[in-house]
């Protein structure tokens, strides 16, 4: 079973409000993934990092930013949070050869 | 990046073997053929990951023919539980390249 942690599992937090969702993995990989998933919807990739000090934006438009300064960590903050983003966020993690990925249980989070 | 195009939804009884076909005409020399399941509320779980042949596993099997433009999940004797959304992705490790889950395949295993 993969080791890959995220939290809140749940948020629910006003309009204009700072957040931070945190995800962390144990299993010393590279390669980290955020999607931003709504109910029923497919899977949008929304940010995605091959490891420390490395941050790429997704398929996604987000207002959403990361960072990657631990292999194991790689937080998403919301400056300004919006009902916009009332969304669940996964994130992920993979070994290289080959790219299987392996998911936290996610953040449901909701924006008044 | 291959695309993959797969059913929208399909739906079986329990005890029944349910096979789930993925087409991935343009996919590449150093492309792996991966499989997730989706639960509700819940992240994607890797199920099986195969190159060519065949490749079974505690939970399913894949089955890709010699071409590999194709490839079929197998999921025998189906069980309520099975209902899922079921993924087909289809990359290498070429750093890059990010993987499209696509809408997947809803299964809805019946009574």
């Amino acid at each position: 079973e993969a080791d890959i942690y995220q939290t809140p599992r749940y948020l629910v937090i006003g309009t204009g409000k700072k957040i931070t969702l945190e995800c962390s993995q144990t299993m010393g990989h590279d390669k980290m993934y955020w999607y931003q998933q709504d109910p029923g919807m497919e899977l949008h990739l929304i940010h995605y990092s091959y490891g420390v000090n490395s941050t790429e934006k997704g398929d996604l438009s987000s207002e959403s930013t990361v960072s990657r300064i631990r292999t194991e960590h790689f937080p998403l903050t919301l400056e300004s949070a919006r009902p916009s983003h009332t969304s669940q966020y996964l994130c992920a993690s993979s070994e290289r050869l080959p790219d299987t990925q392996y998911f936290g249980p996610g953040t449901r989070l909701t924006v008044l | 990046l291959a695309k993959t195009t797969q059913p929208i939804s399909m739906d079986s009884y329990e005890g029944q073997e349910v096979n789930i076909t993925c087409s991935h005409n343009n996919i590449a020399t150093n492309d792996y053929i991966t499989w997730y399941q989706q639960f509700p509320s819940q992240g994607p779980r890797f199920i099986i990951q195969g190159y060519k042949t065949k490749v079974t596993n505690e939970v399913a099997s894949l089955f890709i023919p010699a071409d590999r433009k194709s490839s079929t999940l197998s999921l025998p004797r189906v069980s309520l539980s099975d209902t899922a959304v079921y993924y087909c992705l289809v990359g290498d490790d070429n750093y890059g390249q990010n993987f499209v889950f696509g809408p997947g395949t809803r299964l809805s295993v019946l009574p």
